[in-house]
């Protein structure tokens, strides 16, 4: 089984703060991808990287940052965290190549900023 | 318009009844399609695929694909309070870089 590991499950941080959300994927998959969910906005794309070192913005990148530095890892970093980032992320990892480019996801990390 | 649209509900069936989703796309030359559950809680979860026109079984869940239409359904038979979530149609979008394009979801609760 795909098995897609956010080691953040749960956080509580301040305002200013600097976050960084960990994500590792054991099934060798090129892509990797940073979700924020939010109740009524569904899942919005953040950051999306297809190889190491790569990265291309979502639809939502202001306000964060990612690295891929090894292929089975991809951070998602929030510099400076605020409010409004308050919300549930979700990583997710899926195959290049074949039919159907299944997304699979992490657990989720449930972050707070106060 | 929306890339992908679906009823937020809530979409409330008793026990036994079927479930019926629907989903709506904008762009045409889409090619792969999703259907994904998500417990309250919890992060989604694949359930059906389907790159075709017409209909895939997987036990109690049929995804039915419509190109020309550009809609695609999810039937869940037999409805089981198990069911009850929220269920989330994903279009993987021509331009294809291997992102999928997700709708709101519509929550499921199956009342015993």
């Amino acid at each position: 089984d795909v098995k897609v590991t956010q080691s953040s499950r749960y956080l509580v941080k301040r305002t200013g703060e600097k976050v960084f959300l960990e994500c590792v994927q054991d099934m060798d998959h090129e892509n990797m991808f940073w979700y924020r969910q939010d109740p009524g906005l569904g899942l919005r794309l953040i950051y999306f990287s297809y190889d190491v070192k790569m990265k291309e913005k979502g639809d939502i990148p202001e306000g964060y940052s990612v690295s891929r530095e090894k292929k089975e890892r991809f951070s998602l970093i929030l510099e400076s965290a605020s409010t409004n980032q308050t919300s549930m992320y979700l990583c997710a990892s899926s195959p290049t190549g074949g039919t159907g480019n299944t997304i699979y996801f992490g657990e989720g990390s449930w972050l707070t900023v106060v | 318009q929306k890339e992908v649209e679906q009823n937020s509900g809530p979409l409330s069936v008793p026990e036994g009844a079927i479930a019926s989703l629907n989903c709506t796309y904008s762009d045409r030359g889409s090619q792969s399609f999703f259907w994904y559950r998500q417990y309250s809680g919890k992060s989604p979860e694949l359930i059906m695929s389907i790159y075709s026109n017409g209909d895939k079984e997987d036990g109690r869940f049929t995804a039915q694909l419509n190109k020309a239409s550009q809609y695609v359904s999810l039937l869940i038979r037999d409805s089981q309070p198990s069911d009850s979530a929220t269920y989330l149609c994903a279009v993987n979008p021509p331009r294809n870089d291997y992102k999928l394009s997700f709708g709101a979801g519509t929550t499921v609760t199956v009342r015993a």
